[in-house]
């Protein structure tokens, strides 16, 4: 099993450009996240879906949307790219049976925004 | 609104030398409490799991405690392999949410 894996593993955009990052899980979990990580703030949820067909809004969700493209697939896209959208992504699943609420991170997209 | 504070926000130790990083937490309903590991440029890594207070878990060197309003990450006779950055989370059970709420961070060093 690969578990969680992100694509791609580093992208710079110029302001105002728009990216998908990608995220896919193998281990039939039915919830999936995305967070972003910034140098003395640690991780903070921008969207999260409980199952596929939901998402809703987590701590910082301004200038982000996603997609919940099936059960394996959650995408997060950014519609136009600003300086302080430059971070660390990571995207987590987590399952329903048995350690229900562990999730578990993908290696991280590394974006820089000029 | 759900809070973990980490301390120290760094750590450096001997190998050998034994030390606690420390989580203190507030949370409505505290379903979880999640002790992760990350290496530079890498993912977290997760660790533990504790649930109620008085549970404890281990695995090798690192042993995890929880109290009501706090959580232990015991490192014994660490080794220079344990340097990475420990996250600790929590999960309430406010909303039926599904959502951790994240610590700083405390960055381990163990020297050779």
């Amino acid at each position: 099993n690969a578990g969680v894996t992100q694509t791609p593993k580093f992208q710079v955009l110029k302001t105002g450009q728009s990216m998908t990052l990608q995220c896919a899980q193998d281990m039939n979990h039915n919830s999936m996240y995305w967070y972003r990580q910034d140098p003395g703030m640690g991780l903070r949820l921008i969207y999260y879906s409980a199952s596929e067909g939901t998402t809703d809004k987590g701590e910082v969700p301004n200038g982000y949307n996603v997609s919940r493209l099936n059960k394996r697939e959650f995408s997060l896209r950014l519609e136009s790219a600003a300086p302080s959208q430059t971070s660390v992504y990571f995207c987590a699943s987590s399952g329903t049976s048995g350690r229900w609420y562990e999730q578990f991170f993908g290696p991280g997209t590394r974006l820089t925004v000029l | 609104e759900d809070q973990v504070t980490q301390s120290p926000e760094a750590l450096r130790l001997q190998e050998g030398e034994s030390s606690s990083l420390n989580c203190s937490y507030t949370v409505s309903g505290l379903r979880g409490l999640f002790w992760y590991r990350q290496d530079p440029g890498k993912g977290p890594e997760f660790l533990f799991t504790l649930y109620s207070a008085g549970e404890e878990k281990e695995k090798e060197r690192l042993k995890a405690t929880l109290t009501k309003k706090e959580s232990f990450l015991h490192i014994t006779a660490p080794k220079p392999e344990d340097s990475a950055t420990y996250l600790c989370a929590v999960q309430g059970s406010q909303g039926g949410s599904e959502k951790l709420v994240f610590g700083k961070g405390t960055k381990l060093t163990v020297n050779p």
